[in-house]
């Protein structure tokens, strides 16, 4: 068990580009979180899915925002046009539904500039 | 998080006890949970409290729960220098997905040799 893993670790873009992140929950996991964190803040739920289902939007998930899991295994999220705004620490926690410990990743930091 | 409040830091010599204090709104709040997050690491699990709990020890950690007063603390005994990390308080109020939950914007301890 490799635990929760994210990709990439860093991502540097340029104002209004798009980006993508990956998450790979623990395998048995059925539900996958993402947060956002930034500096000096705890993190703050955008969505969750169980399986490829996606249960809850946060109002923070705003339109440039997109989350998928396809399969019930890994999720993406994707940011279109991104805005200095949007840098921070994208994090991914999986669970099993019941559960309750969420294990989470180590984040993907954006920085746009 | 704007419903949960944790002071910002915390400074402690080796040895000593840490108590790290933390205030939440929500009454409907079911499990309260404290988190660690060491530098470029994503979030880790140290301990959880349900509701109807007074308090919970774990080892060195100890949690203590004042529901009329919506007050949690978590107690560090003997502190190492290894403790040294930001630590969250965490509310969720949904009894079958621990993974969506509310935190507070961490306490930086620091623990000095």
């Amino acid at each position: 068990d490799t635990g929760v893993s994210q990709d990439p670790r860093h991502k540097i873009t340029k104002r209004g580009q798009n980006v993508t992140f990956r998450c790979d929950p623990i395998s048995e996991h059925n539900r996958l979180y993402w947060y956002r964190q930034t500096l000096g803040q705890g993190p703050e739920f955008l969505t969750y899915f169980q399986n490829e289902a996606q249960l809850e939007k946060s109002r923070l998930l705003s339109d440039r925002f997109s989350a998928e899991r396809p399969k019930g295994s890994f999720s993406t999220l994707e940011i279109q046009r991104t805005e200095q705004g949007d840098s921070a620490m994208y994090l991914c926690a999986s669970s099993l539904a019941g559960q309750l410990e969420a294990f989470f990743g180590q984040g993907t930091r954006l920085t746009v500039v | 998080g704007e419903d949960v409040e944790q002071s910002l830091f915390l400074s402690v010599r080796e040895g000593d006890s840490s108590v790290i204090n933390c205030t939440y709104t929500d009454s409907s709040s079911t499990y309260l949970y404290w988190y660690k997050q060491e530098p470029g690491a994503g979030l880790q699990l140290l301990t959880y409290i349900f509701s109807n709990m007074d308090m919970k020890q774990d080892q060195r950690l100890t949690v203590l729960l004042n529901k009329k007063d919506k007050h949690l603390s978590l107690r560090i005994a003997d502190t190492q220098t290894g403790d040294s990390a930001i630590y969250f308080c965490a509310e969720s109020m949904d009894t079958t997905n621990a993974g969506k939950s509310t935190f507070g914007d961490g306490t930086t301890l620091t623990v000095k040799p």
